[in-house]
């Protein structure tokens, strides 16, 4: 099992530029997150997908979509990428209450 | 809504020395508190939890406890280790919506 995994590892964005992270889990979890970690903040969450074909927005989802593509993949988008959104980006997976995560994907948006 | 607070942001222990990192929440509602660990460039990974239904749960060298009616719970590592250097991180969860709600953290520093 590879547990979670996403792609890419690391991206550099110029301002205005978009981009979709990607997140699969091999766990045939049925909840899924994305998460955004800032220094001294902890985990906040940007979205959630509780089932398959279900998406709820979370503490900071302005300026981000998600797709719940299957019960397998989450994709976070970044429509038009601004500096305040440079952050590590983290995708979950849980079937209750415990989440599993993803290496983090390292955004810079200069 | 639900709020984690923890302390202290950075703990200094000697090698071998025991650590504890404490969490306070604000909802009584609350039932689930995970600790989780995270190394430099990882992701979290989960390393203890505890449910309401339970005061204190041991595994090997580390334990959480929780007073609910305090509303506070604290992970313990007893024996400190190099390895044991890490983010940590509390949380708290209900049962309506299994969402995390996350503190801020405790860089743990084991001194050799």
């Amino acid at each position: 099992n590879a547990g979670v995994t996403q792609t890419p590892k690391f991206q550099v964005l110029k301002t205005g530029q978009s981009m979709t992270l990607q997140c699969a889990q091999d766990m045939n979890h049925n909840s899924m997150y994305w998460y955004r970690q800032d220094p001294g903040m902890g985990l906040r969450l940007i979205y959630y997908s509780a089932s398959e074909g279900t998406t709820d927005k979370g503490e900071v989802p302005n300026g981000y979509n998600v797709s719940r593509l299957n019960k397998r993949e989450f994709s976070l988008r970044l429509e038009s990428a601004a500096p305040s959104q440079t952050s590590v980006y983290f995708c979950a997976s849980s079937e209750a209450d415990t989440q599993y995560f993803g290496p983090g994907t390292r955004l810079t948006v200069l | 809504g639900e709020n984690v607070e923890q302390h202290p942001s950075t703990l200094s222990v000697q090698e071998g020395d025991s650590a504890v990192i404490k969490c306070t929440y604000s909802d009584s509602a609350s039932n689930y508190f995970p600790w989780y660990k995270q190394e430099l460039g990882k992701g979290p990974q989960l390393i203890i939890d505890i449910r309401s239904n339970v005061g204190e749960k041991k595994d090997q060298r580390i334990a959480v406890t929780l007073n609910k009616t305090a509303k506070h719970f604290s992970l313990h590592i007893t024996e400190t280790q190099p390895e044991d250097s890490a983010v940590y991180f509390c949380a708290a969860s209900s049962s309506s919506n299994y969402q995390l709600i996350w503190g801020a953290g405790t860089k743990l520093i084991i001194k050799p």
